[in-house]
């Protein structure tokens, strides 16, 4: 089953804008982390956040993390065209052998000129 | 692209046949990861990888295999090709840094 599930499903703003995307899980993690896809490519790794931690910023890149209510958000500020490509959360829970990883369905992000 | 390739990196193939898709890094990283992606379910774990010979089941691993005879591949079959199966599949290394770095995929399609 999913863990993680963002919203929303879509969303289409202007170069320049802010986009404000959401993640939702349901267990105790170890780690939550962001990926980008871009269209017929593979994942890119976006921002990783700790469980201990609440805020973290990379560039233009800004998320927050609330285990309180089990909950992240990746916020693009100043978008451009170029950052349009489908996001997706990452929870991550780390096992006996390994970690594992469990995606959301994702947001596609569509930033128009 | 952290020195990961897949390959095949597309396939058509017939229901009920055996497919076997690769996955080679360069880096000696321990811990390697097969997905699956399909529209609305997003990235979907199948098996995962520890070490060499080392290997454990994901969400969705039935009808998949794997082997890891070597440290750089990692070896993900389809036993009798399924219509189900039809996905774009992605390969996976993880760092020491809990990150996961992606191949670029291979999309099979199963008539």
């Amino acid at each position: 089953s999913q863990q993680g599930e963002e919203d929303p499903q879509a969303l289409s703003i202007q170069e320049g804008e802010n986009a404000t995307m959401n993640c939702s899980y349901k267990t105790s993690i170890n780690n939550l982390q962001w990926y980008r896809q871009n269209s017929g490519r593979g994942l890119v790794h976006l921002i990783l956040i700790r469980s201990n931690e609440r805020e973290k910023h990379s560039g233009r890149l800004r998320v927050t993390l609330d285990t309180s209510k089990k909950s992240s958000s990746l916020l693009i500020t100043a978008s451009r065209a170029a950052d349009t490509a489908s996001y997706f959360c990452a929870t991550v829970v780390n096992t006996g052998t390994a970690s594992k990883l469990t995606f959301g369905t994702g947001t596609r992000l569509q930033v128009t000129l | 692209d952290a020195g990961i390739t897949q390959s095949p990196r597309h396939k058509v193939t017939e229901t009920g046949t055996p497919v076997t898709l690769r996955c080679h890094q360069t880096e000696n990283h321990r811990y390697m990861y097969w997905y699956r992606q399909d529209p609305g379910h997003g990235l979907r774990l199948i098996h995962y990888s520890y070490g060499v010979k080392d290997t454990d089941k994901g969400e969705v691993s039935d009808g998949y295999s794997v082997s890891r005879s070597k440290t750089e591949d990692f070896l993900l079959t389809l036993e009798s090709a399924t219509s189900s199966q039809t996905s774009v599949y992605f390969c996976a290394i993880q760092t020491s840094g809990e990150t996961q770095y992606f191949g670029p995929g291979t999309r099979l399609l199963v008539l």
